[in-house]
């Protein structure tokens, strides 16, 4: 069963921009969550998405906005990039949702703003 | 809210122990583990229900107190491989998983 995937692996953007990362779930699953990783602040939820559906929330702006496709694949947006976006974003999937199942990540997009 | 792990990095030889802890102050229905190793992704390890059940794919043991909203990871005759960061997880109050800010393990031989 072939893993999650992310791409792009690598992105430099400039601020102000704005950038779409995709991240494409196990085959089945229909959870797929996204977070922001920095160095010290460990995983910051971003939102999950179940069937299309964003379920579930942190605590970021609207400039995070992310959606999911009917075969479960999801895109995370980021708009009107600041130096604080630089980051690892990590997606990971699951069969039915965060709390009652494991994750599997993907192997994560590491964002840098300069 | 934000589960609170300790130690923040521990240092062992091989063949020691270590215990890792996770509290919350909130009322807990499972907790999760994980462990990263430097440049990789989170690899799950175990997940612990309210009510006992447990699920996990590692010969790791972990103990889920539901009174005190605490978890512990044991690591028991560490290995080499062991190394990484372990993180935590606890159900947030929308049904998402809040991840503790880590604790790193270094192994030594």
């Amino acid at each position: 069963k072939a893993g999650v995937t992310q791409t792009p692996r690598y992105l430099i953007k400039t601020r102000g921009q704005q950038v779409t990362l995709s991240c494409s779930p196990i085959s089945g699953h229909r959870s797929v969550s996204w977070y922001q990783q920095t160095p010290g602040q460990g995983l910051q939820f971003l939102f999950e998405y179940f069937s299309e559906t964003q379920r579930n929330k942190g605590n970021f702006p609207g400039r995070f906005s992310g959606r999911q496709f009917s075969n479960s694949r999801s895109e995370m947006n980021v708009s009107t990039l600041e130096l604080g976006d630089s980051a690892l974003y990590l997606c990971a999937s699951s069969l039915g949702g965060q709390g009652r199942d494991e994750q599997f990540f993907g192997p994560g997009t590491r964002l840098t703003v300069l | 809210q934000q589960p609170v792990q300790s130690p923040q990095a521990v240092i062992l030889r091989e063949g020691e122990d270590a215990v890792i802890n996770c509290s919350s102050s909130k009322a807990l229905y499972s907790v999760h583990w994980y462990r990263q190793k430097h440049g990789e992704a989170p690899v799950f390890l175990m997940i612990l229900l309210k009510g006992g059940e447990q699920k996990g794919h590692e010969k790791i043991s972990a103990s889920f107190n539901e009174k005190k909203q605490q978890s512990s990871l044991y690591l028991t005759a560490s290995q080499l491989s062991y190394s990484g960061t372990y993180f935590c997880g606890t159900d947030g109050s929308q049904g998402n998983l809040i991840f503790g800010k880590g604790t790193k393990l270094s192994v030594k031989p």
